[in-house]
């Protein structure tokens, strides 16, 4: 069974704290993919990578940072972590960049910041 | 990227037909239709999807319009863990996924 999974279910973390947020594919994907999830502004695309050491900036990067230092593994990095950035996340994998390629979600990593 | 339009929320009965409207009047050739759903506490899973043929799988049927400017995805025989949000997406060549806020899918026993 393919899984994407993701390290967390929950975190709490304070204000100015750095965070890491990992995921991990079974499936061999080159893209991975990290969203955030607000009630109101739906899943939103924060950054992509196509390729082992290759990211992408998706539509709101600020803040955020990203590593990819194997295939299988996408790091989500809050540098410095700021109450605005209390969301779900959420880490999807794919298997290639054509149109009709399915995306695979992992569970999801709700994140408190105080 | 070429956007989709969805009722906010629908209401079914379990174990009758559901369908799930899309309108996407700006789709493109190349454009292909994703549905996905998200059961609450999840991620989102992928459904099913099409480019101009109408496509049957076990979790769903997908009717593509013969314009393609609308399509619906039909599950034949609801059940109480069908109720999800559903998301329509169009997907071109390059693009990532856009998801919209879909349409809130309850079912009633």
């Amino acid at each position: 069974d393919v899984k994407v999974t993701q390290s967390s279910r929950y975190l709490v973390k304070r204000t100015g704290e750095k965070v890491f947020l990992e995921c991990v594919q079974d499936m061999d994907h080159e893209n991975m993919f990290w969203y955030r999830q607000d009630p109101g502004l739906g899943l939103r695309l924060i950054y992509f990578s196509y390729d082992v050491k290759m990211k992408e900036k998706g539509d709101i990067p600020e803040g955020y940072s990203v590593s990819r230092e194997k295939k299988e593994r996408f790091s989500l990095i809050l540098e410095s972590a700021s109450t605005n950035q209390t969301s779900m996340y959420l880490c999807a994998s794919s298997l290639g960049e054509s149109s009709y390629n399915e995306q695979f979600f992992g569970p999801g990593t709700r994140l408190t910041v105080l | 990227d070429a956007k989709t339009t969805q009722p906010n929320s629908m209401e079914s009965n379990e174990e009758e037909p559901v369908h799930l409207p899309c309108n996407h009047s700006t789709i493109s050739g190349t454009d292909y239709i994703h549905w996905y759903r998200q059961l609450p506490s999840q991620g989102p899973e992928y459904v099913i999807h099409g480019l101009t043929s109408n496509v049957n799988n076990r979790m769903a049927s997908l009717a593509i319009a013969e314009d393609r400017k609308s399509s619906t995805l039909i599950l034949h025989r609801a059940t109480l863990r069908d109720a999800a949000v559903y998301y329509c997406i169009l997907r071109g060549l390059g693009q990532n996924f856009v998801f919209g806020p879909g349409t809130r899918l309850s079912v009633l026993p």
